[in-house]
């Protein structure tokens, strides 16, 4: 059975530090993709971004970067210089091998970044 | 490009009622998934449409359903409704083919169940 850790279950931080949404997820296919979301008060999840488990490139967004390890199953999510807007939930999410569509998330990490 | 849009936004029902609900997709997308969000289960995966088929379904039971209409609106019903069944309902919209888990997020359909 597939499964996502989040361990941290709220991170609170001061505008400016910087934070990392640790993931850690379990699966015995070898041909996977990971994703993390994001969700705002309002409630729509926002795709940030997909890796899939060939690629352990990590990967940088202007303020966001990802660290994939196929070694430590991990993927991890680090944003530098927070701001109040990263307020939100994030979710890590692992593919499913019944459809594209189907999705297995983590209980996601409440991150409050203060003033 | 109008978002995946969800009907209605909150509501309220009662126990053994039932209750459906809307999803619009992004225009030209062909794939409609549905979860539940709840505070102790998390976001669980509800069943995925494909061009009005049911292409997968999670763990719940017989109660919940849903269809995908051939403009690729979809609906999802609960029957005999239960006080879990309050939950956040998404809806998640994708092109269907080679979108490998990018989906597009609907704001939700808030449920109560009294």
């Amino acid at each position: 059975a597939q499964k996502v850790t989040q361990a941290q279950t709220e991170i609170s931080v001061v505008e400016k530090e910087d934070v990392t949404l640790d993931c850690v997820y379990e699966t015995r296919d070898t041909t996977y993709y990971l994703f993390w979301y994001k969700q705002p008060p309002s409630g729509e999840l926002v795709f940030l971004i997909r890796r899939n488990s060939f690629d352990e490139q990590n990967e940088i967004s202007g303020r966001y970067s990802w660290n994939f390890q196929k070694s430590t199953s991990s993927f991890n999510f680090t944003i530098t210089a927070s701001q109040v807007v990263d307020s939100a939930v994030y979710f890590c999410a692992l593919s499913d091998p019944m459809g594209y569509s189907t999705l297995t998330f983590g209980k996601g990490t409440m991150l409050l970044v203060s003033p | 490009k109008a978002g995946v849009t969800q009907t209605p936004r909150y509501l309220i029902k009662t126990r053994g009622q039932q209750v459906t609900l809307s999803c619009s997709p992004i225009s030209g997308h062909r794939s409609v998934s549905w979860y539940q969000q709840t505070p102790g289960q998390g976001l669980q995966f509800l069943f995925e449409y494909f061009s009005e088929t049911q292409r997968n379904k999670g763990n719940f039971p017989g109660r919940f359903s849903g269809r995908q209409f051939s403009n690729s609106r979809s609906e999802m019903n609960v029957s005999t409704l239960e006080l879990g069944d309050s939950a956040l309902y998404l809806c998640a919209s994708s092109p269907g083919e080679g979108a490998n888990g990018e989906l597009f997020f609907g704001e939700g359909s808030r449920l109560t169940v009294l």
